[in-house]
């Protein structure tokens, strides 16, 4: 059964520390997206990557690290550099070179106090 | 840059009848795709519809059509027999070149019993 998985669902932190949340797929996509959503402000574009050991900054990469170390998985870091690490993080998938759509993950929300 | 405008924060429409989601978008681009994403409560984006900009013809996905206006940069969403189901953000984006997907901020749609 293909697809895209983010885990966990809920995640608690103490403001300060570093966390990560996991994305995998196994539909073979070569490329892979973290967005940042928050109420009001539609998805906005963290980082993405489109080859293995390859990533680029998306329109808010400020205070968030990635790696792409293997095709199936995208972890994304949140540091204690983010400024309002609090939100709702999507994983996005989708076949390189040609038009198409993204297939999103379930999605992780993250509540750093 | 490329930019998606969604007019319409929020709606609501009585289950059965006809309701059109309105998106306005600006590139300079000749060739381009058009989605509408809904994300209902469960928070799991999911493809509604697509249509592809060099395509006159417009996209329909059972209940869900288009109006798309390439000259007008307009990409309308109707959906047809509306149901309890179809309660839930939708987002109107945009796939430039670089295989990046540019959201609209979303419109709230509420459809009641």
């Amino acid at each position: 059964d293909g697809g895209i998985t983010q885990s966990p669902k809920y995640l608690f932190r103490k403001e300060g520390q570093n966390v990560t949340l996991s994305c995998e797929q196994n539909l073979n996509h070569d490329a892979m997206y973290w967005y940042r959503q928050d109420p009001g402000q539609g998805l906005r574009l963290i980082y993405y990557s489109q080859i293995v050991n390859d990533f680029q900054k998306g329109d808010i990469a400020e205070g968030y690290s990635v790696s792409r170390e293997k095709k199936e998985s995208f972890p994304l870091t949140v540091t204690s550099a983010q400024k309002n690490p609090t939100a709702f993080y999507l994983c996005a998938s989708s076949p390189y070179r040609g038009f198409h759509e993204q297939y999103f993950g379930p999605g992780t929300r993250l509540t750093v106090t | 840059a490329q930019t998606v405008t969604q007019s319409q924060p929020e709606m609501s429409v009585q289950e059965a009848e006809t309701v059109t989601l309105s998106c306005t978008y600006d590139t300079s681009e000749s060739n381009y795709y058009l989605f509408w994403y809904k994300q209902p409560p469960s928070r799991q984006m999911i493809l509604v519809i697509r249509q592809e900009a060099y395509k006159q013809q417009n996209a329909t996905e059972n209940r869900f059509s288009v109006n798309f206006q390439k000259a007008a940069k307009s990409f309308s969403l109707k959906i047809s027999d509306s149901q309890l189901g179809d309660t839930a953000m939708y987002f109107c984006a945009f796939l430039d070149r670089d295989d990046k997907i540019i959201f609209g901020k979303g419109t709230r749609l509420h459809i009641l019993p």
